[in-house]
């Protein structure tokens, strides 16, 4: 199937630092979008990116559609204890496949 | 808000017994999907339906089977349940096909 590398796998960070992560793949796709997952919960949209090139901003939130169409980035600003859970990004086609998750740990 | 309800947070089955999962959204989608969460892997496509009686396999359908007789509810059957499918199973819809995902809270199943 149609894999997605997603990187880092987990990141601890003090409150106030900006966080990256990315997300690469080998297949084109017409979607990208980013979820969180608090625990015990679904996954929920964050940012989603319909266009290569797009960068769409979302309160502390920026994402970005690679121009290629094979890869995206989130960057989330000043970071707070709330920020902490599990971020997975997302590539869709008529299916949706998913990255591994970076786990994020936000020390006060 | 569009809802997607799976029917049990947590089961716990025997190696052998078959299984049935049970997702229905409340919003009319069109598309719905089965995945499992293990820790590492992120979420991986078990099926996906794109219509009523429609199913797809995703990338790791191996000891599954899925229903969708209704448009509003999609099944996950383990036909004969081991202790490798113990996981969280996450169930999701989409209204068209480049569409926000709305999931489920998940079940946790264990297998013993």
């Amino acid at each position: 199937g149609q894999q997605l590398n997603q990187s880092p796998q987990s990141m601890f960070i003090q409150e106030g630092e900006d966080v990256s992560m990315n997300c690469t793949s080998s297949s084109i796709f017409n979607t990208w979008l980013w979820y969180k997952q608090d625990p015990g919960e679904g996954p929920v949209l964050l940012i989603a990116l319909y266009k290569a090139g797009e960068l769409t901003s979302n309160g502390r939130l920026t994402a970005q559609f690679g121009i290629t169409r094979k890869d995206s980035f989130l960057n989330i600003s000043a970071s707070i204890p709330s920020d902490v859970g599990i971020y997975f990004c997302a590539g869709q086609n008529y299916d949706m496949r998913f990255g591994a998750g970076t786990r994020l740990t936000v020390k006060p | 808000d569009v809802k997607v309800t799976q029917s049990s947070r947590y089961l716990v089955k025997r190696t052998g017994e078959k299984v049935f999962l049970e997702c229905v959204q409340d919003m009319d989608h069109e598309n719905m999907f089965w995945y499992r969460q293990d820790p590492g892997l992120g979420l991986r496509l078990i099926y996906f339906s794109y219509d009523v009686k429609m199913k797809e396999k995703g990338d790791i359908p191996e000891g599954y089977s899925v229903s969708r007789e209704k448009k509003e509810r999609f099944s996950l059957i383990l036909e004969s349940a081991s202790t490798n499918q113990t996981s969280m199973y996450l169930c999701a819809s989409t209204e068209g096909r480049l569409s926000e995902a709305f999931f489920g809270q998940g079940t946790r199943l264990t297998v013993v």
